[in-house]
Formats: C-alpha cells, sequence, structure tokens
C-alpha cells in the first residue's frame, strides 16, 4: 500500500499521560499537514510541514502539542499532559513537492485517541 | 468571521435519483473549493477540485457548480446508488498562503435501496 500511513490507529490513555502519533506520507510528498477532526465535525487544521520546516502552526496547537518531521520523511505529534478535551481522530495528509494547500490531499486512516 | 455551512442533518435519498448537497460560506474569498468523501472511521478522499473562475466541474456520476456572488457550492450525485452513502465534506483554501483547508461539518447521505 502506497498511501498515508498512521500510527497507531487507536490510542486510549489517562488523563495527564502523553501520546505519540506517527504519519508516514505518500513517498516524495514534500508537505505534510495534521488535522484533528472531532465527532459531527470536520478536520480542523493544526500544522503543516514542507520537507522538514514546520511553516505554520494553528492557534489550536496548544503549547502542550508539538510536531516534527526532522528528515523531511514521517513525521510525529506528540501531546502532553493529555486532557479529556483531546480525544478526537487525528489526520494526516501529504501533497506532492510543489503542490499547494487548495491541491488535493491525500489523507491517512486517522489516529483515533481516547482520554479517559 | 470566517464560516462554511453544510446541512450537518442526514439527506435520504432514494436509489437512482440524484443527491444535492449544499456548501455555503460567509467572510470568505476562496480561490479553490474541494469535495471530500468521508466513510466512518476512515480519512477523507478527494472527489472534485473546482477553481473560482470554473462554473462548473464533472467527473462521471459527480457534479460541482461554484457560485461566488452567491458564496456557494452544489454537489450532486446523480444516478445514486447505496454505496455513495457517506459523508461529503465542502473545504476551502485561500489559494495565496499556505495554510491548511478548512473543512464544513459535512453531511451524512443516505441512499436508501
Amino acid at each position: 500500500d502506497t498511501g498515508v500511513s498512521q500510527d497507531p490507529r487507536h490510542k486510549i490513555t489517562k488523563r495527564g499521560q502523553n501520546v505519540t502519533f506517527r504519519c508516514d506520507p505518500i513517498s516524495e510528498h514534500n508537505r505534510l499537514y495534521w488535522y484533528r477532526q472531532t465527532l459531527g465535525q470536520g478536520p480542523e487544521f493544526l500544522t503543516y510541514f514542507q520537507n522538514e520546516a514546520q511553516l505554520e502552526k494553528s492557534r489550536l496547537l496548544s503549547d502542550r502539542f508539538s510536531a516534527e518531521r526532522p528528515k523531511g520523511s514521517f513525521s510525529t505529534l506528540e501531546i502532553q499532559r493529555t486532557e479529556q478535551g483531546d480525544s478526537a481522530m487525528y489526520l494526516c495528509a501529504s501533497i506532492p513537492g510543489g503542490g499547494r494547500a487548495y491541491n488535493e490531499q491525500f489523507f491517512g486512516p486517522g489516529t483515533r485517541l481516547t482520554v479517559l | 468571521s470566517q464560516k462554511i455551512e453544510q446541512n450537518s442533518e442526514a439527506l435520504n435519498i432514494q436509489e437512482g435519483k440524484t443527491a444535492t448537497l449544499t456548501c455555503n460560506y460567509t467572510n470568505y474569498s476562496p480561490a479553490y473549493l474541494q469535495w471530500y468523501r468521508q466513510d466512518p472511521g476512515r480519512g477523507p478522499v478527494f472527489l472534485l477540485l473546482i477553481r473560482e473562475n470554473e462554473k462548473e466541474k464533472r467527473k462521471e456520476r459527480l457534479k460541482v457548480t461554484f457560485d461566488t456572488t452567491l458564496k456557494q457550492s452544489l454537489f450532486h450525485i446523480t444516478a445514486s446508488q447505496p454505496a455513495d452513502s457517506a459523508t461529503y465534506l465542502c473545504a476551502l483554501a485561500s489559494g495565496g498562503g499556505a495554510d491548511g483547508l478548512t473543512f464544513g461539518k459535512g453531511t451524512h447521505l443516505i441512499i436508501q435501496p
């Protein structure tokens, strides 16, 4: 499968714990986006990378959230001191090199986070 | 503030009929508008993109219109099938900046046999 992959698919954690999610974009896709989706809502933009550079962060991304893309390939999203309000589906998307936000985005299956 | 509205209530259509979904936006001047399909527990899948200078775009049984005066896009599925049942998301991007897409809440479409 050469699509966007995310790991884990499901994560259950207790409030206050740290969690880390991984996204592997489609090979050679330079831009990588993170979104969060809660039940009954559309995805909300969190942040994006152009290669290894994090170029924009939404105001939704509190200081408990951090994202990295160290070698311009896979990306990780870490949430520290999780809160129940962090429960959501975390989606990753990528687009080819030279693309812009308005181009077709290829989404992964998401990581479903449940904070107890 | 910028706002994207989709009919968040479920839309029930009989198989074989045309399903029409609406996306309205305010305080926004999008250069591009996209439609995605999302099945339960899965990520969105891109369907169609339409530019501000295009009135209509077609792909197989799908048709999208974009009226920048009305600030509205209509998404049509002709000859609908039960397999078309899913949530359909409208998404906007400004086109000039580097930010991500802004999505509506989506419309849950149910095609009844």
